[in-house]
C-alpha cells in the first residue's frame, strides 16, 4: 500500500491566487511529516516540517501547513502564489513503522501562470 | 562543514565499470540516508545507516549497490558493473533523529554511456 500518497501529480494556478497541494500519509504510529521543494536543477530545500509540537506548521517563503490527524492529512498551502513558486514539491513521512527512514510521495509539480 | 557535501557532483562512466560515490554527512549527524532520482520521479530509497551501521538496505535494488560508512561520518556508495539503467541523481541526506529534518546534498549526476 502507498505509504505516502500527493494526490495531485501537476497543479496549475495563477500568480496571486491560493496554492493547495494536498498530502495524505499511512501509519498507525505518530509521524514527523515534511515538505521539500525542488527547483529545476537544484537541490531539495525543507519547506517545513511537523514533529508533534503545533498542528499548523509555518515555513519558508508564506507556506504553511496542518497536520489532521483524523484525516492523516498534511496539506501544504500558500495565500498567494509567486512566480518564484513554481517548482515540485515532496511530502514526506517519518514513522517508526518504516523504520525512520524517510518515505517520500511521487511529487507536485507547481505551475503559476502569470 | 555547512552543509552535505556529495562528491562527484557529475560522474560518467562506461557500461560495466565500477563507480564510487562519497557522501560527507553534516558534523554530528547519526543517520545517514541515499536516495536515487531518475528524471521526473521523487526520490527513491536506497539504504539508511544509523551510526556505522546500515539500519535499512532495503531500497538497494540487486547486489551490485554497495554502501559503507566505516566511521559512522563519511559513506561511499558503490556500484559494480554499471548499467545503463543505474543513470540518476544519487542523493544523500543526514540528519540527527527522527524527529528532525533531513538535509539534502546537491546529488551526483551519473551517467552511465
Amino acid at each position: 500500500a502507498q505509504s505516502v500518497t500527493q494526490l495531485d501529480s501537476h497543479v496549475s494556478v495563477s500568480e496571486g491566487t491560493p496554492v493547495l497541494l494536498r498530502c495524505n500519509y499511512s501509519s498507525s504510529y505518530s509521524p514527523s511529516l515534511f515538505w521539500y521543494v525542488q527547483h529545476p536543477n537544484k537541490g531539495l530545500q525543507l519547506l517545513l516540517k511537523y514533529t508533534s509540537a503545533a498542528t499548523l506548521v509555518k515555513g519558508i517563503n508564506g507556506f504553511e501547513a496542518e497536520f489532521k490527524k483524523s484525516e492523516t492529512s498534511f496539506h501544504l498551502t500558500k495565500p498567494s502564489a509567486h512566480m518564484s513558486d513554481a517548482a515540485e514539491y515532496f511530502c514526506v513521512v517519518s514513522t517508526m513503522e518504516y523504520g525512520n527512514k524517510l518515505v517520500f510521495g511521487a511529487g507536485t509539480i507547481l505551475r503559476v501562470k502569470s | 562543514g555547512a552543509g552535505v557535501s556529495q562528491t562527484p557532483s557529475n560522474k560518467v562512466t562506461e557500461k560495466g565499470k565500477y563507480v564510487e560515490l562519497r557522501c560527507d554527512p553534516i558534523s554530528g549527524h547519526t543517520a545517514l540516508y541515499w536516495y536515487r532520482q531518475s528524471l521526473g520521479q521523487g526520490p527513491e530509497f536506497l539504504i539508511y545507516f544509523q551510526g556505522t551501521g546500515a539500519a535499512d538496505d532495503s531500497g538497494l535494488p540487486n547486489d551490485r549497490f554497495f554502501a559503507v560508512r566505516p566511521e559512522g561520518s563519511v559513506s561511499t556508495l558503490k556500484i559494480q558493473r554499471t548499467e545503463r539503467g543505474d543513470s540518476a541523481v544519487y542523493l544523500c541526506a543526514s540528519r540527527t533523529d527522527r524527529n528532525t529534518e533531513a538535509f539534502f546534498g546537491q546529488g551526483t549526476r551519473l551517467t552511465v554511456v
